[in-house]
């Protein structure tokens, strides 16, 4: 069974500064794709960004980068010039293989407070 | 992209009694539906796997008498969760599939239920 941990339950940062959110993940699957959701006070989950384990480019979107590092199974969310409207729960998330028809397996969550 | 719907949003109802929840996706075809429960100030955990005209399949724990799945169409899924307890109180999110996206998950907005 894949597990995803994220060790940081809360996080802070102020406005316009960078932060990074970490998460690892056990596998023994070759074949997977990696997120990372946000989940504002509204509860409706937004994907931020994914990563499939066979590119070794790391995925970027705007201000969202990720860092990841298949040897270790570490997938950190770096959030450049944060916003106010970042604040919201951060979820790792993976995927068994590439179908979309597996479920994901979260991580437990990251809370991150954006600071004005 | 996808346009998923959940209905209703929020419900409170009396313990004993039995609350359906309807998720729709609005512009895809639905393969495969997933069924997430997400408790307070917890991460989203899958309850079941439904794939359409088949028999969902249940995570361990999850009572299948208990928490009725179908999905009779491509485009319509309900969750009814019978008896409902107190202990039953969460947020539900439903997650369709298309068999085409490859790689996304979308979400429906979530529904609250509260069980007095």
């Amino acid at each position: 069974a894949q597990t995803v941990t994220q060790s940081q339950p809360e996080m802070s940062v102020q406005e316009a500064e960078t932060v990074t959110l970490s998460c690892t993940y056990d596998t023994s699957e070759n074949n997977y794709y990696l997120f990372w959701y946000k989940q504002p006070p509204s509860r409706q989950m937004i994907l931020v960004i994914r990563q499939e384990a066979y590119k070794q480019q790391n995925a970027t979107e705007n201000r969202f980068s990720v860092n990841f590092q298949k040897a270790a199974k570490s997938f950190s969310l770096k959030i450049s010039d944060s916003q106010l409207g970042d604040t919201a729960m951060y979820f790792c998330a993976f995927m068994k293989g590439y179908s979309g028809n597996t479920p994901l397996v979260f991580g437990k969550g990251t809370r991150l407070s954006v600071i004005a | 992209g996808a346009v998923v719907s959940q209905h209703p949003s929020r419900v409170i109802c009396k313990s004993g009694t039995s609350v359906k929840i309807e998720c729709r996706s609005l512009d895809f075809q639905a393969t495969t539906m997933f069924w997430y429960r997400q408790f307070p100030k917890q991460s989203l955990m899958l309850m079941a796997t439904s794939n359409e005209g088949s028999k969902a399949t249940y995570e361990q724990g999850v009572e299948k008498d208990k928490f009725l799945i179908n999905h009779a169409s491509l485009t319509l899924s309900t969750l009814t969760v019978t008896s409902a307890h107190p202990e039953d109180s969460s947020f539900y999110i439903c997650s369709p599939s298309e068999a085409t996206s490859g790689f996304e998950q979308y979400f429906g907005p979530g529904t609250r239920l509260t069980v007095t």
